[in-house]
């Protein structure tokens, strides 16, 4: 079975900046997948990103980017220019033969 | 496209009771999930389909909880008796498959049923 870890359950960040959320996988399947998920206050899960195994290269999708190190089983969901409405629960989630979720950061994003 | 359709979206009952959720996926999605999630936490997976198949129903708790896909479509997720304990969100979620891990396993949610059991 997979693990998820996501050690912050609470980030703040200062609107405009870039925001770094943590999430460490534990697999000893070599092909695996990671995929973040936000989920506002309104509950609906929203996916942001995907990053496999064997890409190459880290996946970026607008302002959202994965600092994926592979030696290190972290896949870290960066921010780019926090706006107030990323002001939600993220999720970190990994596809096996189960869908797997981290227990989630709360971001808030400060005026 | 349609999104994945989940009926009730709220659902106050009192413990021992009983209480069925329905999902309908988007067409085409060969793998459903049903998910528990508590206020605070991350979604538990309950049970995972695979057309009309378990693939994986480990955390559900089966003296009480109960789940069918048939015809490999909709789904109905089923609690008897309720307690206390079992108040939370219950997302449902489809994809186009569960495995190998890539695109084509992302899960897109329903908005969820959020039961109070009193």
């Amino acid at each position: 079975a997979q693990k998820i870890t996501q050690t912050q359950p609470g980030m703040f960040v200062q609107e405009k900046e870039a925001v770094t959320l943590d999430c460490t996988y534990d697999t000893s399947d070599p092909s695996y997948g990671l995929f973040w998920y936000k989920q506002p206050s309104s509950g609906e899960m929203i996916f942001l990103i995907y990053q496999g195994s064997y890409d190459q290269q880290n996946a970026t999708e607008g302002r959202y980017s994965l600092n994926f190190q592979k030696a290190r089983k972290s896949a870290n969901l960066v921010i780019s220019a926090s706006q107030l409405g990323d002001s939600a629960m993220y999720f970190c989630a990994s596809p096996c033969r189960q869908l797997t979720f981290g227990s989630g950061t709360q971001l808030t994003v400060l005026p | 496209e349609a999104g994945v359709a989940q009926s009730p979206r709220y659902k106050i009952i009192e413990k021992r009771q009983s209480v069925a959720f329905w999902c309908n996926p988007i067409s085409g999605h060969a793998t459903l999930y049903w998910y528990q999630q508590i206020l605070g936490q991350g979604p538990k997976l309950l049970i995972q389909f695979q057309n009309n198949g378990v693939v994986d129903d480990s955390q559900l708790p089966k003296d009480r909880f109960s789940a069918e896909r048939l015809k490999g479509v909709d789904s109905t997720l089923k609690i008897q008796p309720a307690k206390l304990e079992d108040s939370a969100v219950y997302l449902c979620a489809s994809s186009l498959r569960g495995s190998p891990p890539d695109r084509d396993t992302e899960a897109f949610f329903g908005q969820g049923t959020r039961l109070t059991v009193v």
